[in-house]
């Protein structure tokens, strides 16, 4: 089955700075690979997503990117505020989804 | 529109007692899915529904846990007898089709066994 790795575990940016956070994952049949916003005492949000034939897609200050050759994809958030502070999850799906860890993104004013 | 609902939110018990966790998916979304974290670790999946049907229910830990999806709307999750480890945030998520599709989450049921 499809193994979702993700890094790193915790990260934190100063304010305007930019935020990477990488997955990679093991099912070559994966073909949708989400991105979820989790705030406290909420249930993931969607917040981007990239489908198989698209190396990139991004949306204001939010990026994706996806290398399939390599099975990695990596969310991009630029002129990172507070209100970014969360834990985002990644996740790649063929038929069934299957999430990375979670990275808990700090935002320091 | 409601979102993905679930109830309760918080729920502690002691060991050995039962559980039952609903999830009122968005209406029309026949895909019903239900997760589990744990402190630090990964959405784990769970199973999924399709209708009232249990099309993949691969990631349920043990014979414990039992989940019902009666007349193919709303879902339970039934923990009987719950164990310390079965501690964490359930999650319920619904989309309209299965294969790359959307999945919207509930705000997730904590539960506290000790």
């Amino acid at each position: 089955g499809e193994n979702v790795e993700q890094h790193p575990s915790t990260l934190s940016v100063q304010e305007g700075d930019s935020a990477v956070i990488k997955c990679t994952y093991s099912d070559s049949a994966s073909n949708y690979f989400p991105w979820y916003k989790q705030e406290l005492g909420k249930g993931p949000q969607l917040i981007i997503d990239i489908r198989s034939n698209v190396g990139e897609k991004k949306d204001q200050r939010i990026a994706v990117t996806l290398n399939k050759t390599a099975k990695h994809f990596s969310l991009h958030i630029t002129e990172t505020q507070p209100e970014d502070s969360a834990v985002y999850f990644c996740a790649a799906s063929d038929n069934d989804m299957r999430f990375g860890a979670g990275t808990r993104l700090t935002v320091k004013p | 529109e409601a979102g993905v609902t679930q109830f309760p939110s918080h729920s502690v018990i002691e060991k050995g007692q039962t559980v039952t966790l609903r999830c009122d998916p968005i209406s029309g979304h026949d895909n019903l899915y239900w997760y589990r974290r744990v402190m630090g670790k990964e959405i784990k999946f769970l199973l999924h529904f399709v209708k009232e049907s249990k099309q993949d229910e691969s990631g349920m830990p043990n014979n414990r846990f039992l989940a019902e999806r009666t007349g193919g709307t709303y879902s339970t999750l039934k923990v009987q007898p719950a164990e310390l480890e079965d501690s964490g945030v359930y999650f319920c998520a619904s989309s309209q089709a299965r294969k790359g599709s959307i999945q919207y989450f509930g705000a997730g049921t904590r539960l506290s066994v000790l």
